[in-house]
């Protein structure tokens, strides 16, 4: 069955430091990625996605992401951390169009001043 | 344009009652989901619709959950009875049908079950 791992269920960064959360796929055929982020009590929202095309991917708020077959992996990163970007992040997987998200367990990112 | 509109927000009932959720896609979304996330997880899908098709409910809980979307645009989702180990936020996302892969999620309704 397909699975998404996402390393690390909660990550501290300091204020202007790299944001680095990291997702990795389970996988025998190339999936659809999805970066979505969650503030407390409100929905999901999209980050960034990969389809098809390049690799790396840019989202809003300044994140991007980078799809890597080899490594089945697709990490979330931002040069630097706001206290804004405190939040929890779910990495998910589809692999056709319409059918359900398979979701990891989620990161919680903190940001200190 | 608005986005996918859920409710209530929160929703505390004792045990053995019932409780429904309403969700009202985006305009135009014919795909339909419902999922549900337990505290510390990810959203897990409960069913999928094409327009007023249940295409997807191997993971609803039958025996006490139930779903309906008329017409194809809002949908209820209902739980008789409530045990408390269904005490989730239950989100309902939407996306156009065939095109691209990215669902569009409203705020969930979170659940308390005592």
């Amino acid at each position: 069955a397909q699975s998404v791992t996402q390393l690390g269920s909660h990550v501290s960064v300091s204020e202007g430091a790299l944001v680095l959360l990291r997702c990795n796929y389970s996988s025998s055929v190339p999936p659809y990625l999805f970066w979505y982020v969650q503030y407390p009590n409100q929905g999901l929202q999209l980050l960034l996605k990969y389809t098809t095309g390049a690799t790396l991917v840019k989202g809003i708020n300044g994140f991007e992401a980078e799809f890597k077959k080899s490594e089945t992996s697709f990490h979330l990163t931002k040069p630097s951390a706001h206290m804004s970007d405190a939040a929890e992040y779910f990495c998910a997987v589809s692999y056709q169009a319409g059918t359900a998200l398979i979701f990891g367990k989620g990161t919680t990112l903190s940001v200190s001043s | 344009e608005a986005g996918v509109v859920q409710s209530p927000r929160y929703k505390i009932i004792e045990k053995k009652q019932p409780v429904a959720f309403w969700c009202n896609p985006i305009s135009g979304h014919n795909t339909l989901y419902w999922y549900r996330q337990n505290l510390g997880q990810g959203p897990e899908l409960l069913i999928r619709y094409e327009n007023e098709e249940a295409v997807d409910d191997s993971q609803l809980p039958k025996d006490r959950f139930s779903a309906e979307r008329l017409k194809g645009v809002d949908s209820t989702l209902k739980i008789q009875p409530a045990e408390l180990g269904d005490s989730a936020v239950y989100l309902c996302a939407s996306s156009p049908t065939g095109i691209g892969h990215e669902q569009y999620f409203g705020p969930g309704t979170r659940l308390t079950v005592t």
